[in-house]
């Protein structure tokens, strides 16, 4: 089975330019999650959404960062204007829900490792 | 504020022996609390998931407590081996959390020498 799928692996531009992260979920999966992880931070969830509709998007840094899930099968999370403290490795989980028992394991891509100048 | 607390220092152990790792958390009411491993770029990946009302869960060599009293929970892994050498991380939901909303320790790192 293919795995959650994030493109791409690395990135690398300069402060004030526009990132796009992209992210294919695992089918059949109904929610996806946007983390950001940073050695100062940890992991911290961004945002997440269900059936393509942002549940809670109280992890997101500030009105620069967008996310969006046009439909089950694609997301994007964009950073415009990039600023070096954006740099950090971006992942993306998706998971089954499950509403009775609310428990299911996240599944993580790789990740993107972005680093702004 | 809430506070999930795992060792900062890496455990260093002898292949064979048995690692424990802790989670301490604070001003949390957990609704489940989940194991994740983490190897060098790549992402996490899940390995146990333990419910409130449990003390105990365990798969292969992996058993996981968890003490709401003491607010803990600990990750053994027995008969340790080099593969296990990864930075583990756990992640609890609050019960008055929105359903996704996980939130993670810092991790340990294990590092197994042969």
């Amino acid at each position: 089975d293919a795995g959650v799928i994030q493109s791409p692996r690395h990135e690398v531009t300069e402060m004030g330019q526009e990132v796009t992260l992209r992210c294919k979920p695992i089918s059949g999966h109904d929610y996806l999650f946007w983390y950001r992880q940073t050695m100062m931070r940890g992991l911290e969830l961004l945002i997440y959404f269900n059936n393509n509709v942002p549940i809670d998007d109280s992890g997101m840094p500030e009105d620069r960062f967008s996310a969006k899930m046009p439909n089950a099968s694609f997301s994007t999370l964009k950073i415009q204007p990039s600023e070096p403290r954006d740099s950090a490795v971006y992942f993306c989980a998706s998971s089954l829900g499950s509403r009775a028992e609310g428990n299911q394991p996240q599944h993580f891509g790789d990740g993107t490792r972005l680093s702004i100048l | 504020s809430q506070k999930i607390e795992q060792n900062s220092e890496a455990l260093n152990i002898q292949e064979g022996k048995t690692a424990t790792l802790t989670c301490n958390y604070t001003n949390y009411s957990p609704a489940y609390l989940q194991w994740y491993r983490q190897d060098p770029g790549r992402g996490p990946v899940f390995l146990l998931l333990i419910r409130e009302n449990e003390k105990e869960k365990r798969k292969e060599r992996l058993k996981v407590t968890f003490d709401t009293t003491l607010k803990q929970s600990l990750f053994h892994i027995t008969a340790s081996q080099p593969a296990d050498s990864a930075t583990y991380l756990c992640a609890l939901r609050m019960t008055t959390d929105s359903w996704g909303k996980l939130q993670f320790g810092a991790g340990t790192q294990v590092v197994v020498t042969p």
